[in-house]
Parts: C-alpha cells; sequence; structure tokens
C-alpha cells in the first residue's frame, strides 16, 4: 500500500533562517506531488505541484521554492524564512480514483508539518 | 479566489444530532470531494461525487450535488463525538485533474 511520509513534524526557526522540509511517497511511482500550506484556521493554499523529476510547478509568487531530486522526495525549501511562512505544510500525492475510472483524481496527504518562524 | 466555499464555518451541535455542511463553487466540474482534517493532521479523502451524481452514501454520510446551483451538501448523521473535525469540499475542475479546496467547516460534537 501506498504510505506517504514529511519531516519534521514541527520545526521553529528564527526569521531569516533557511528551511528544509521533506516529503516521500511510498509504494506508488511517478506520482503526482504537491506542497500545501494552511494558515490556522483556513482552507489549503497550493504552493507548487510536480509531475515528475526535476519539474515543478509554482502557484504563487512567494519566498519559498520546491524540488524533486528524485522520483518519490519532494522538498519544500526557503533560504531566508519571513515571519508569514509560518503555517502548516501540507505534501500530498495524486491517485486516480479506480471506482469511478480515468479523470478522476484524489489526493492522499502526509501528517504535515508545523512551522514556527520567530 | 477559491473554488469552493463552505458554509457555515463553525458548527456546534449535541451527539447524535445530523451535522449538514454546504459548499459553494463556481466553474464547471469533473467531481466534487469532501475531505476531513483532525486537529493538527493531514486530510482524509471521505466521499467523492462526479458531476453527472445528484447523490451519494457512504456509512452515515450522505452527499448532495445540484450543479444548477453549484453547490453540495454533506449530511453526517447521528454524528458522534469523534467526528468533531474540519471537513472541506475540493473540486476536480473540468479542464484538469487539480484538487482547489475550500476554506473547511469547523465541526464540534458535544458529548
Amino acid at each position: 500500500s501506498q504510505t506517504i511520509h514529511q519531516w519534521p513534524a514541527t520545526l521553529v526557526q528564527p526569521v531569516g533562517s533557511p528551511l528544509s522540509l521533506e516529503c516521500t511517497v511510498e509504494g506508488t511511482s511517478n506520482p503526482n506531488l504537491y506542497w500545501y500550506r494552511q494558515a490556522a484556521g483556513r482552507g489549503l493554499q497550493l504552493l507548487f505541484y510536480s509531475v515528475g523529476i526535476g519539474q515543478i510547478s509554482s502557484e504563487v509568487p512567494q519566498n519559498l521554492s520546491a524540488s524533486r531530486p528524485q522520483d518519490r522526495q519532494f522538498i519544500l525549501s526557503s533560504k531566508k524564512l519571513l515571519l508569514s511562512d509560518s503555517g502548516f505544510y501540507l505534501c500530498a500525492w495524486r491517485a486516480e480514483f479506480k471506482l469511478t475510472g480515468r479523470g478522476t483524481y484524489e489526493q492522499y496527504f502526509g501528517p504535515g508539518t508545523r512551522l514556527t518562524v520567530t | 479566489s477559491q473554488q469552493g466555499e463552505e458554509d457555515p464555518q463553525a458548527l456546534s451541535i449535541q451527539e447524535g444530532e445530523n451535522a449538514t455542511m454546504n459548499c459553494s463553487y463556481k466553474t464547471s466540474i469533473n467531481n466534487l470531494q469532501w475531505y476531513r482534517q483532525n486537529s493538527g493532521r493531514g486530510l482524509v479523502h471521505l466521499i467523492l461525487i462526479r458531476s453527472n451524481e445528484r447523490e451519494k452514501h457512504s456509512g452515515r454520510l450522505r452527499v448532495t450535488l445540484d450543479t444548477s446551483k453549484k453547490s453540495s451538501s454533506l449530511l453526517i448523521t447521528a454524528s458522534r463525538a469523534a467526528d468533531t473535525a474540519s471537513y472541506f469540499c475540493a473540486t476536480q475542475e473540468t479542464s484538469g485533474s487539480r484538487l482547489t479546496f475550500g476554506e473547511g467547516t469547523q465541526l464540534t460534537v458535544n458529548p
């Protein structure tokens, strides 16, 4: 079965410090991968998605970047964190919904990383 | 702007009561999905309804979809304290595979 891992679970970093969050997926190959950010009590904001190694699409201009060095590894980075980067970061992969056939997708989410920038 | 907007933002009920949450969206969709998020955790897929379906059931969950009004509702019957969580709708547009999530409804079920 497929599983998705994220680490660290929580992180407290000072303003101006670098960031690296990692997401790995097991049990599937060539998945579409996603990074979301969730502010407290809010919905999900799509930050980046990747359809393959080295292929990154950015949804919003920001202080963050993403990389996909391996098929099942997705990394979210920043060179200098801002206070506004605080939030809950979620990684997800896309699966085709078997019961309803081609073109219908659902997403499986990792446990998330709680980032607090101080 | 967000494709899906949930209503209400927060809902508090007693155990055993039914909980109804609504979602409105703006564009043509392939399907609409509902996810649940326990506090501080990732989202978990609950149920999917395709654009050509009007109602779907899964256990204590009942989802309806009205494409003419661009709206959906999620009904949780005989709620339990363990149903306390945030519930999000997500839409997959007809033109692609990306999911767009709403702002969520925070449901609290009091024992």
